[in-house]
This record gives structure tokens, sequence and C-alpha cells, in this order.
């Protein structure tokens, strides 16, 4: 079955406390992303990658490191997390990432977490 | 750059009646337009899109949206609402030629009553 997977599905943590969210996708999609969701804000990019070793900041990009050495894994560091980092986080991903023709992102289901 | 602007954060609506979600857009270039579904505990689900095709887009679950460019908008319509349409409901935009950079709008959460 075509997806993208996170892991973990929640995570509760401790300020300053390092962690890493995984996202793998089996689709051989070259565009990885990753969002946060806090309401009355909807989803927020954070970083994006368009092809191995090639990730870029996306709006909020503060507080978050990403790595992209294999194609289809995009994981997700907090170094030193803070509770302003609880949030909702989704991974996505796409086909192509341009050429003028739209290639639909697939999400994951979300990782929810909470820094105390 | 590239805004959405959703109006209203919730709307609720009786079963049976007409649903409209609202999405105004802000491209400086011509936009490509989405309309995403999120239920309950799950991710988003792509409901339909404009990629400068036909202006009315028919999508999934019977949703369907019309760009229209002298309004800058792109409303999510349905003729009638079902207690499984539930979901929150998220516009986005994206510039042409950057289609995988997403803009999201803030939400519009969707309650269907009896």
């Amino acid at each position: 079955e075509a997806q993208v997977t996170q892991n973990p599905r929640y995570l509760i943590t401790v300020t300053g406390k390092k962690l890493t969210v995984t996202c793998s996708q089996n689709m051989n999609h070259e565009y990885m992303s990753w969002y946060r969701q806090d309401p009355g804000l909807g989803l927020r990019q954070i970083y994006y990658s368009m092809n191995v070793e090639v990730t870029d900041k996306g709006d909020v990009p503060e507080g978050y490191k990403v790595s992209r050495k294999e194609k289809r894994n995009f994981p997700l560091i907090l170094e030193s997390p803070s509770p302003n980092q609880t949030s909702l986080y989704f991974c996505a991903s796409s086909l192509n990432p341009s050429g003028g023709i739209y290639n639909e992102q697939f999400f994951g289901p979300g990782t929810r977490l909470t820094v105390l | 750059a590239q805004s959405v602007t959703q109006l209203g954060s919730h709307v609720s609506v009786s079963e049976g009646a007409l649903v409209l979600l609202r999405c105004n857009y802000s491209s400086s270039v011509p936009p490509y337009l989405f309309w995403y579904v999120q239920y309950p505990n799950q991710g988003l689900q792509l409901l339909l899109k404009y990629t400068s095709a036909a202006t009315l887009v028919k999508g999934i679950n019977g949703f369907e949206a019309e760009f229209k460019k002298s309004e800058t908008s792109f409303h999510l319509t349905k003729p009638s609402a079902h207690m499984s349409d539930a979901a929150e409901y998220f516009c986005a935009v994206s510039a042409t030629g950057t289609a995988s950079k997403l803009t999201f709008g803030t939400g519009t959460r969707l309650q269907v009553t009896l």
C-alpha cells in the first residue's frame, strides 16, 4: 500500500531532551516536507526537501533540523525541544517538485508532540 | 508571495443543507488551488484541486469548487450535507512552477447537525 508513515504517533517529552520523528514513504517520491499544525494557524511548513541531500527552510524552521540521506526517509529532529514546539506534525511527499505540473502531496497520519 | 484566507473558523449546517466553505487567495502568479479534508485523528486527504483547466472542479464525496479569478476565490460547496462530512477543511494555494510549496489557510471546522 502506497503511504507515508510517521513514528511515533504520540510523544510526550521534557524541555531540552533531543528527539527525532521519523517519516518514510514507499512511493519513490522526490519531494518531502514537514508541517506543523496549530489551532487557528492551519498548517505551516517547517522544512522541505526537493531530493536526496537537498533541503531548505520553510516558513517556521527555527528549532528544527532535517536530513535527507535516502530518498524514502526524511526525519525531523528537535535538538532541544521547548514547550512552544508542542504541536501536531505532519510529513508529506509528492512525486516531482517542479516543472509546472502539479503532483499531489500525500500526508502521513501525524505525530502529536507534547513538550513539558 | 501567496496566501489564503478562509472565512469562518466554524460552520454549522443541518444534514441535507447546502455546504459553503469560503476561501480567498492571493498569489503573484497564476495559482494552483486545493481543498483538503481532515477527519478527526487523521492526516489530510485531498478533496479536489484546480490546476488551470476547468474552473469548476469536482472532487470526492460530492464536493465541488469554482475558481473565480475576478473574485480571487475558490469556495467549496456541496449541495446536501451528510453527517460524515463533519471534519476540518483546509484551503491551500501553490504558485505554478513551484508546485509543491503549499500555503494553507487556517481551516474551517464543519459541524453537521440532525
